[in-house]
């Protein structure tokens, strides 16, 4: 299996500009997260997905993120608009419903200048 | 709120030394207690987990040790060698349910001197 896939791995954009980021799960597992990585905050959860379905989102900073799972092998991460202060590592990582481990992409790291 | 508490922010230990990482939890419901390893430029990954119905786990060099009693728990890195040098993470969660939510430590920067 190819693990979690992540694009872009790297971006670099302006303040104000529309950000997405995208993540394919291993195939067959039915959880997905989102989590933020900064020196500051460590790691923080964003939200995830069971079944394609939100079922926390208590950690998505503000209205400017939005996150969607349309199918079992897709979702994306917006951010509109990105701010400075959005600057960081993004991960996805997947978990099949039986086992609590989590499987880590490579990540994006994101710039906004 | 920061319901893990992971300490010590980094550590620096000698090859062939003992590296221990303590974290300290709040929430008595939790039930899963993993530790992650991240090394620069990539995606955390499992390195060990335990459950509260024991009380140590070894897994070659890496243990862990749990105190129920005192809400805390442990990493034990045996033998510490250069290429364990990285980041590691204590989490804990409890698993009820479709709850897949894990409440992340800090983090301790691990540097392993040849």
């Amino acid at each position: 299996d190819a693990g979690v896939i992540q694009s872009p791995r790297h971006e670099v954009t302006e303040m104000g500009q529309e950000v997405t980021l995208r993540c394919k799960p291993i195939s067959g597992h039915d959880y997905l997260f989102w989590y933020r990585q900064t020196m500051m905050r460590g790691l923080e959860l964003l939200i995830y997905f069971n079944n394609n379905v939100p079922i926390d989102d208590s950690g998505m900073p503000e209205d400017r993120f939005s996150a969607k799972m349309p199918n079992a092998s897709f979702s994306t991460l917006k951010i509109q608009p990105s701010e400075p202060r959005d600057s960081a590592v993004y991960f996805c990582a997947s978990s099949f419903a039986g086992k609590e481990t989590q499987y880590f992409g490579p990540g994006t790291r994101l710039l906004v200048l | 709120q920061q319901q893990v508490k992971q300490s010590p922010q980094s550590l620096i230990v000698q090859k062939g030394g003992i590296s221990i990482i303590n974290c300290a939890y709040e929430n008595t419901a939790f039930d899963y207690f993993p530790w992650y390893q991240q090394f620069p430029g990539k995606g955390p990954a499992l390195l060990i987990a335990i459950r509260p119905d024991v009380s140590e786990k070894k897994e070659g060099r890496f243990t862990i040790s749990f105190n129920k009693s005192a809400k805390q728990f442990s990493l034990h890195i045996m033998d510490s060698q250069p290429g364990d040098s990285a980041t590691y993470f204590c989490a804990a969660s409890r698993g009820a349910g479709n709850n897949r939510k894990l409440i992340w430590g800090l983090g301790t920067s691990l540097g392993v001197n040849p």
